[in-house]
């Protein structure tokens, strides 16, 4: 599974458009790039997944490079109900292939 | 629609009592899964299922045991527990493994090993 790499942290301001960038240069050709949302005492849930270039939903983007070794999850115009920890996910679509978490990145959206 | 429905949502156990956490879903999903999670931490991944009567160890398995005699459900044994084991704990289920779609998962089990 390819390891990734995401800042511990990042704070903004309601109204913002926040980027979360992911490094993961060791990407296999078959891997997919998932992004979980995860609000105190809740389990994550999916907001987004894409393959390559860019991938539009009424709740995020996802924009991955040519190269794929990175990928960054966009917010538009962030709200402090966007405050959450955010996980990017990098694996193989394999019907046995195990899901493994990082730690994350933990968003905080002022007023 | 339950989705994934997890008891009990809180427990307290003494050192060297065992438990089991169920784990059951309603969406027909082939994987499932247990994780723990730490205070602050991210979520690690204890055992997994991708179907009826395969199990597979995750990343933190030691003290823990699974099994999956239905499709529906996928309980998570305790064997003697141990304050270490302190955490909460969520299971989540998918239509398929690896990075297919969406994984769905249960409120939590919050356990207390004193």
């Amino acid at each position: 599974l390819a390891k990734t790499t995401q800042p511990i942290s990042m704070d903004s301001y309601e109204g913002q458009e926040v980027n979360i960038t992911c490094s993961h240069n060791n990407i296999a050709t078959n891997d997919y790039i998932t992004w979980y949302q995860q609000f105190p005492s809740q389990g994550p849930r999916f907001i987004i997944q894409g393959y390559k270039t860019k991938v539009t939903n009424e709740v995020a983007s996802l924009f991955i490079p040519a190269d794929r070794k990175s990928s960054t999850l966009s917010l538009p115009r962030v709200s402090l109900s966007d405050t959450a920890v955010y996980y990017c996910l990098v694996g193989e679509r394999s019907s046995a292939s195990k899901i493994i978490f990082g730690s994350g990145t933990r968003l905080s959206i002022r007023p | 629609n339950a989705g994934v429905t997890q008891t009990p949502k809180f427990q307290v156990l003494k050192t060297g009592q065992s438990m089991t956490l169920q784990c059951a879903q309603d969406m027909n999903h082939e994987y499932m899964s247990w994780y723990r999670q730490d205070p602050g931490m991210g979520l690690r991944l204890i055992h997994y299922s991708v179907g009826a009567g395969i199990t597979d160890q995750g990343e933190v398995p030691n003290g823990y045991n699974v099994s999956r005699s239905t499709t529906e459900d996928f309980p998570l044994r305790l064997l003697s527990a141990a304050p270490s084991q302190t955490s909460v704990y969520f299971c989540a289920s998918s239509r398929q493994g690896g990075s297919t779609g969406e994984l769905f998962f249960g409120e939590g089990s919050r356990l207390t090993v004193l």
